[in-house]
């Protein structure tokens, strides 16, 4: 099942500078998309979120961006801090409360 | 700030055993739902239960898979014959509408 696809499983950062993660997605019914934080050994921790009717949504130092033509959004964070390092996960749903997530990607955050 | 919990944290069984996985969902929230994790793979979705029923299951929350929310406060997840396949982390999570879905830390379930 590859609905919701993270390609780079890594990405390392200098803190202060712009983290961007991103995701693709192929299931057309896909209408609302999460971002997920997850530390080792806790449960995800949600981030932000988008209607799949905006192409943004910002809460504080993060911005999510939708780009439904070409099936993908991104995760900004500005500035980066030591304490983002973490696994980040997209998630879709759509017609439903089914969230289907990417495999995640380990962002590093180097001080 | 209100949280999701869930019981035990770690839970160790044989196989053929049953288990009983617990969660308090946050208080407010109508939607539940449990997910799991196998080491090193996705996060994968098992059934959503709202209104004392089963809103939606996966092809993986087959006939040892039950839920239930015995009273207004806990919702459990219960494996009835458990396999070594089952050895995973798995998650509750909870949410007021068909919004963001807020998770607990987990309960890591070993199958021996």
């Amino acid at each position: 099942d590859q609905q919701v696809k993270q390609n780079s499983p890594s990405l390392s950062v200098q803190e202060g500078r712009i983290s961007i993660l991103n995701c693709d997605y192929t299931n057309s019914m896909f209408d609302y998309f999460l971002w997920y934080k997850k530390y080792p050994a806790e449960g995800p921790t949600f981030l932000i979120s988008i209607s799949s009717i905006k192409d943004k949504n910002e809460d504080g130092r993060f911005t999510v961006f939708l780009n439904k033509s070409a099936k993908h959004l991104s995760l900004h964070i500005v500035p980066s801090q030591p304490g983002d390092s973490a696994v980040y996960f997209c998630a879709a749903s759509g017609g439903g409360n089914k969230l289907v997530f990417g495999a995640g990607t380990i962002l590093r955050v180097k001080s | 700030e209100p949280e999701v919990t869930q019981t035990p944290s770690h839970q160790v069984t044989q196989m053929g055993q049953e288990v009983i996985l617990r969660c308090v969902p946050i208080s407010n929230h109508l939607y539940f739902y449990w997910y799991r994790q196998i080491l090193g793979q996705k996060v994968e979705f098992l059934v959503s239960f709202y209104n004392n029923e089963i809103s939606e299951k996966s092809e993986i929350f087959d006939d040892q898979f039950s839920v239930e929310r015995p009273d207004g406060s806990n919702f459990t997840l219960k494996i009835r014959s458990t396999k070594l396949e089952d050895s995973a982390m798995y998650f509750c999570a909870s949410s007021s509408g068909i919004d963001e879905q807020y998770f607990g830390p987990g309960t890591r379930l070993t199958v021996t």
